[in-house]
């Protein structure tokens, strides 16, 4: 049969409002959770990172939500902007692998103004 | 610095060709890592160098496919031949230090295989 490629999860927020990605993980022996951005045409871009002994941690304009217990991730990008708008990816690192990153599958992020 | 360099930008080549792409990574990086992009799949890990010596190979599809790293400034990534399955946008990235989380990334190799 057709072979389909797939759509990735899409996210559409008014230039502004906060906008909440979300990120499920499997490997529960990764020492850290990072994530990136992906803008078209482009390579990835670190936005920010967390270690697997916080829950939390923030950055300019951006936040990371770590919860262990159900191996989930999330990026809260407050007051969003149209230059937000990309494709973001969460990712997992394991300390004794060097930066070896396993990229989750990408949500993209849609800013209205 | 100019940041990770990868060439050509855009391939398009006949299949049965060999591709090579190249990577010059950030100087005094100790890592480089050859991920691959597509649709279906997402961004896969193909393998990555610690000071030139692969590491970890096991996200390399096929015996196709081949990378090298014969010095600290320059990576190649071969595929003969080549097929149209492999039509994807290949990304070079490195990094500095064992727990780095903040891989550099190139600008990326869309190669075409028709």
């Amino acid at each position: 049969g057709e072979s389909v490629g797939l759509h990735l999860p899409t996210l559409s927020v008014q230039e502004g409002d906060n906008s909440i990605i979300n990120c499920a993980y499997s490997n529960s022996a990764s020492d850290y959770f990072i994530w990136y951005k992906q803008e078209s045409g482009k390579g990835p871009q670190f936005i920010i990172d967390i270690r697997s002994n916080m829950d939390k941690r923030q950055g300019q304009r951006v936040t990371v939500l770590l919860n262990k217990t159900v191996k989930h991730l999330s990026l809260q990008i407050a007051a969003t902007q149209p230059g937000d708008s990309a494709v973001y990816f969460c990712a997992e690192a394991v300390y004794n692998q060097g930066g070896k990153l396993i990229f989750g599958q990408g949500t993209e992020l849609s800013v209205k103004p | 610095d100019a940041g990770v360099i990868q060439s050509p930008r855009h391939e398009v080549t006949e299949m049965g060709q060999e591709v090579t792409l190249r990577c010059k990574p950030i100087s005094g990086h100790d890592y480089l890592f050859w991920y691959r992009q597509t649709m279906m799949r997402g961004l896969e890990l193909l393998i990555y160098f610690n000071n030139n010596v692969p590491i970890d190979d096991s996200g390399m599809p096929e015996d196709r496919f081949s990378a090298k790293m014969p010095n600290a400034s320059f990576s190649t990534l071969k595929i003969q031949p080549s097929e149209p399955r492999d039509s994807a946008v290949y990304f070079c990235a490195s990094s500095f230090g064992q727990g780095s989380t903040e891989a550099f990334f190139g600008q990326g190799t869309r190669l075409t295989v028709v």
